[in-house]
Order: structure tokens, then C-alpha cells, then sequence
């Protein structure tokens, strides 16, 4: 069936670079993209969207680029600190409601000092 | 802190048996969306109720049940549980009127099913 994956399930960068977390989904008709982070023992958190009409939108510290063609997004973050360790997901929406998510499985952050 | 607020946080329970997990959500806040989180099968959605009405379904088994009541906490209700149903259960909020995916999640309640 469709799904949203993840690349790579761990992610381990030296604090202060820039960390690249890269998604793929399969789900064409999906116009909407999420970004959450999770931190041990909380719940997820959001982070950042775009929709399908963009290719990039930035935030605080953090740019997440959609290429529709691949199918794929990524969420960059600049000069990664130690708070930024955790699982991040991606999520879709592949009924319409901005609400209604798809989650990936998430990829592991673990920044080194 | 979210604002979003779930109870237990754990439990431990036996095959059979059943549990309600209650969540409180944001002050304002109309939407609440329930999600099952497991090592085998992610994040994955279970139910939206917005004001006291069921609004979506996703992935919830008959043996689940979910409402939302007149002051808008939700409570889940698991019954004839079975090992499988071991997960981190969490509980979302969102701002009403909004059209973006922001939820906000409270720590979640931890089950084990023993």
C-alpha cells in the first residue's frame, strides 16, 4: 500500500553542522507535508509544513524542501544543537484534511559534542 | 508543555481486560485526535472528534471506542486486549479554524499488556 518512509533510520552529526533528514512518499495525490519532532519520553511536536505548491519554506534554524517529482522532502537544520536530538517524522495527508496525518517511521538525531 | 494533557501515563493490564485512557485538550481547543504509537507500526491514526461529534476514523479496531464529551475531554476505551495492543497512546488538540496540520500532542499514556 502508499506510505511515507524515511531514508535512514539514525542520524548521528557533530553539533554546531547541519543536519539533512530526507523522506520519500508515495502518495501523489498528497498535497500537504509535515514535519514533527519527538523527544524522548513527549509526545510529537511540530516543527514545519509546506504545501504542495511550494518547493521550500524555511523556519527558525530549519528549511524543508519538497520535490514533487521524486516524490521526497527533507528537513534541513542549521548548526545543529544538542537539543535538537530526537526522532523526526514526516507525515502526509493523502485524504485532504490537513489534519488527518500519515507518519513515517521517523529517523533517530543523535548530535555529538 | 503542550497543553494537552493525558492520564495514566502508564498501565499495566492483562490479555482480556479493559482500559480508558482520558485526555484533556487545549483550553479553545475543539479537535481531538487520538493516535496509536508502536515500535512495529509508527504513528498511526485512530479517531478525530471535533465538539462532541466524530469526525474521522483511521486505523481503529472495533475493540476500540473513543468519545468526547460536553467539555471536550476524550477518553478512549480499549477492551479484550490482547498483547498486540501494547503501544504509547497519545491524544491531540488542534486549533480550531485552523487549516494546517499543527496538533498538539500530550506525553501520552504508555500501556502494556501483559
Amino acid at each position: 500500500g502508499e506510505s511515507v518512509g524515511l531514508h535512514l533510520p539514525t542520524l548521528s552529526v557533530q553539533e554546531g553542522d547541519n543536519s539533512i533528514i530526507n523522506c520519500a512518499y508515495s502518495n501523489s495525490a498528497s498535497d500537504y507535508f509535515i514535519w514533527y519532532k519527538q523527544e524522548s519520553g513527549k509526545g510529537p511536536q511540530f516543527i514545519i509544513d509546506i504545501r504542495s505548491n511550494m518547493d521550500k519554506r524555511q523556519g527558525q534554524r530549519v528549511t524543508v524542501l519538497l520535490n514533487k517529482t521524486v516524490k521526497h522532502l527533507s528537513l534541513q537544520i542549521a548548526a545543529t544543537q544538542p537539543g535538537d536530538s530526537a526522532v523526526y517524522f514526516c507525515a502526509e495527508n493523502p485524504g485532504g484534511s490537513a489534519r488527518q496525518l500519515t507518519f513515517g517511521s521517523g529517523t533517530q538525531l543523535t548530535v555529538l559534542p | 508543555d503542550s497543553g494537552v494533557t493525558q492520564t495514566p501515563k502508564h498501565l499495566i493490564t492483562a490479555t482480556g481486560q479493559r482500559v480508558t485512557l482520558r485526555c484533556s485538550p487545549r483550553s479553545g481547543d475543539l479537535s481531538v485526535y487520538w493516535y496509536q504509537q508502536s515500535l512495529d507500526q509508527g504513528l498511526q491514526f485512530l479517531i478525530q472528534y471535533y465538539n462532541g461529534e466524530e469526525r474521522a476514523k483511521g486505523n481503529i479496531l472495533e475493540r476500540f471506542s473513543a468519545q468526547q464529551f460536553p467539555d471536550l475531554h476524550s477518553e478512549l476505551n480499549l477492551s479484550s486486549l490482547e498483547l498486540g495492543d501494547s503501544a504509547l497512546y497519545f491524544c491531540a488538540s488542534s486549533v480550531s479554524g485552523s487549516n494546517t496540520g499543527e496538533l498538539f500532542f500530550g506525553e501520552g499514556s504508555r500501556l502494556t499488556v501483559l
